[in-house]
């Protein structure tokens, strides 16, 4: 069926490290949407890859879909408190559906 | 962008009865959906809000237990009925402006039956 399987689930990190979360799909992606949803929030959109090896950057996000359009990651560089939350990435279907990865939660340990 | 308003934020019921959420956007849309989260989970598509037809429900989800209404393009209601203590999850409406473009959140209804 349709699926885009992120990874990993959660990730601890100490602030001021990196992050990273990956979505991958057995077939071609349209597109690939990332969201971010704070802990009691809801998601916001955050960005959308269109093209092949596209890399987007927001402040210290940076933000790629693979050459072949299956992949797609977000990097965190050196995170902050303010990054807590459960990132989401989703593909964009032509029925204005969304098909969503499992999310994959960041926490900063103390 | 839109932005969006849900109603209620929060809610405790008994098991047995029904609650409507009310979602309101500041704009005309094209398309509304619900979602329901879990906590700790994605989000599951509980049905597309078609304005002048009947909603479109997702493999798992009918008509009886969640019906929808959407009477035009700014507002839609999700009614969740003959609730047990299983329907006590996040519900979320979201709209969509363009095909193949984002989706704008509602805030959420917090809803735990008891």
């Amino acid at each position: 069926g349709q699926q885009v399987m992120q990874i990993p689930q959660y990730q601890h990190v100490q602030e001021g490290e990196d992050f990273t979360t990956y979505c991958n799909s057995s077939t071609t992606l349209s597109n690939i949407q990332w969201y971010k949803q704070r802990p009691g929030g809801h998601p916001v959109f955050l960005i959308q890859l269109v093209k092949s090896g596209e890399v987007k950057k927001q402040k210290r996000l940076t933000f790629q879909f693979g050459e072949a359009k299956k992949n797609s990651s977000l990097h965190i560089t050196a995170t902050q408190t303010t990054d807590v939350g459960t990132y989401f990435c989703a593909e964009g279907r032509s029925n204005y559906q969304l098909i969503w990865g499992a999310g994959t939660k960041l926490i900063i340990k103390p | 962008s839109a932005v969006i308003s849900q109603k209620p934020s929060r809610d405790i019921c008994q098991r047995g009865t029904s609650l409507t959420i009310q979602c309101q956007v500041d704009s005309q849309v094209t398309m509304m959906f619900w979602y329901r989260q879990q906590p700790g989970q994605s989000l599951t598509l509980i049905a597309t809000a078609n304005q002048g037809s009947e909603a479109t429900y997702e493999s798992g989800f009918v008509i009886d237990k969640f019906p929808i209404s959407r009477p035009n393009l700014t507002f839609s209601t999700l009614t969740v009925s003959n609730m047990s203590p299983e329907d006590s999850s996040i519900y979320l409406c979201s709209v969509a402006v363009r095909v193949w473009n984002e989706q704008f959140f509602g805030p959420g209804t917090r809803l735990t039956v008891l």
